[in-house]
């Protein structure tokens, strides 16, 4: 198995809703990484995990809560978000940090 | 500050025709460089990578890229460009500020004319 899957493919959420995006991978890998991606741009890292620890947590804003339940899972949980938040959520998966990271097909979520 | 410059926003190139994708890189110590293609809406998939050694790598789908350390530059080759090859190309490195994170650049949109 060497492909990293995204549920769900789609999702639309009110500002008050809660939800949560969820990602998997069997392949072995210790680093997973969660990115946001605006339409026309490139990826923008959010968090980084290794070992099921949180790593690198880039300025992002509390309403976005990531979890790492185990080695194979990473989810992120949505709370209050806003119109802005709107774009593709991208799950990617390295060996190790610093390997080259495999991504998921991501989520694309809408705020409404 | 680390980057990656790409510096063609748009590239279209016939259906048959070879392909060369620009990737200029600011990095002091030696970089790890990635190309990435996406495709609308999709995730990303990884073309090909450049640690160390030979400085011409190949990739998946008959791309290569070749590492000039002297021009600070990866760029991605193919001889010969499929209508399929349409999409996204990020170029990328991976920068070391306390912990490795992928820097990428801003993409280069390859549309395939007939």
């Amino acid at each position: 198995d060497t492909e990293v899957t995204q549920t769900p493919k789609h999702l639309v959420m009110g500002m008050t809703n809660k939800k949560s995006l969820k990602c998997e991978q069997h392949m072995g890998h210790r680093a997973m990484y969660w990115y946001k991606q605006k339409a026309k741009k490139p990826p923008e890292l959010m968090f980084v995990y290794s070992y099921e620890k949180l790593s690198i947590n880039e300025s992002v804003p509390s309403r976005f809560s990531p979890e790492c339940p185990n080695s194979s899972l990473l989810n992120l949980h949505l709370h209050a978000l806003q119109p802005e938040d709107s774009a593709l959520y991208l799950c990617a998966s390295s060996l190790r940090v610093g390997d080259e990271q495999y991504f998921g097909p991501g989520t694309r979520l809408t705020v409404t | 500050a680390q980057s990656v410059t790409q510096p063609d926003i748009h590239i279209t190139v016939s259906e048959g025709a070879s392909l060369e994708l620009r990737c200029n890189y600011s990095y002091g110590a030696t970089p790890y460089l990635f190309w990435y293609v996406q495709s609308p809406g999709q995730g990303l998939q990884l073309l090909l990578k450049y640690f160390s050694g030979d400085t011409l790598v190949q990739g998946i789908k008959g791309f290569e890229a070749e590492f000039k350390r002297s021009q600070s530059s990866f760029n991605l080759r193919k001889p010969s460009v499929h209508w399929s090859d349409a999409a996204e190309y990020f170029c990328a490195v991976a920068v070391n500020t306390g912990f490795q994170k992928l820097v990428f650049g801003t993409g280069t949109r390859l549309l395939v004319s007939p």
